[in-house]
């Protein structure tokens, strides 16, 4: 029953591979996320889906591709890997109010890639 | 720009004292909202509140209460009482109602808190 998953927990690598990271919300939310968590703790924006439609790019470096399958899904891929990218990823989900409003992001269990 | 400012890199506290965590905000826009979320040791992030811009009442949830201040753009978070459960990272965050599809969560750098039994 969990609301925001994401798979796999662990993810230990090394430089130059591709990864991807699975996220799945059963909230039937309309917007999705994904958030970078470095290792002094800062949470930064990476992306915004809605309705699997990209929305918000914070500059990050194009190896990085998100895919919405659906607005259920959104997946992080990432292709050659570096030592920088070590971080927890977490992906989010929030619902759109009427008007445009805004409601809270619930968030998944965060995915902990490590780069060796 | 959109800034959020915890100053308080960590604090430590004996359990049943009572400990308020800072939140200092920026923002151009007269329409947003700002979030307390908790991280604990196991790593998720749990969300405590929401609060948008026109609504300046002070909040209360059992320990937690929330001082909202548009004059100081602070939006602070005391626990009473505070006991070890409560050790985690705080983190302030703020978004801005830009009437799109979709907000962004501008986070502080967060507060670790801890309690001592």
């Amino acid at each position: 029953d969990t609301a925001v998953s994401q798979t796999p927990k662990y993810l230990v690598t090394q430089m130059g591979n591709d990864k991807s990271i699975k996220c799945e919300q059963n909230l039937g939310h309309d917007t999705m996320y994904w958030y970078k968590q470095d290792s002094k703790k800062f949470l930064k924006i990476m992306f915004s889906y809605n309705n699997k439609e990209l929305i918000i790019n914070e500059t990050v470096p194009n190896r990085f591709s998100p895919k919405s399958p659906d607005k259920a899904h959104l997946n992080l891929h990432i292709n050659s890997l570096e030592l920088g990218d070590s971080a927890v990823y977490f992906c989010a989900s929030s619902p759109r109010l009427a008007g445009g409003l805004y409601n809270e992001q619930f968030f998944g269990p965060g995915t902990r890639l490590t780069v060796l | 720009a959109q800034k959020v400012t915890q100053a308080q890199t960590e604090i430590s506290v004996v359990e049943k004292e009572d400990v308020t965590l800072d939140c200092v905000y920026e923002t151009r826009d007269t329409t947003y909202y700002l979030f307390w979320y908790k991280q604990p040791p196991s790593g998720e992030l749990v969300f405590l509140i929401r609060r948008n811009s026109f609504d300046e009442q002070n909040e209360i949830s059992g320990r937690y209460s929330w001082n909202f201040q548009k004059s100081t753009s602070s939006f602070n978070f005391t626990i009473t009482a505070s006991q070890v459960v409560d050790s985690a990272v705080y983190f302030c965050a703020l978004s801005e109602a830009d009437g799109g599809a979709t907000n962004k969560l501008i986070f502080g750098s967060g507060t670790l808190l801890a309690v001592q039994p």
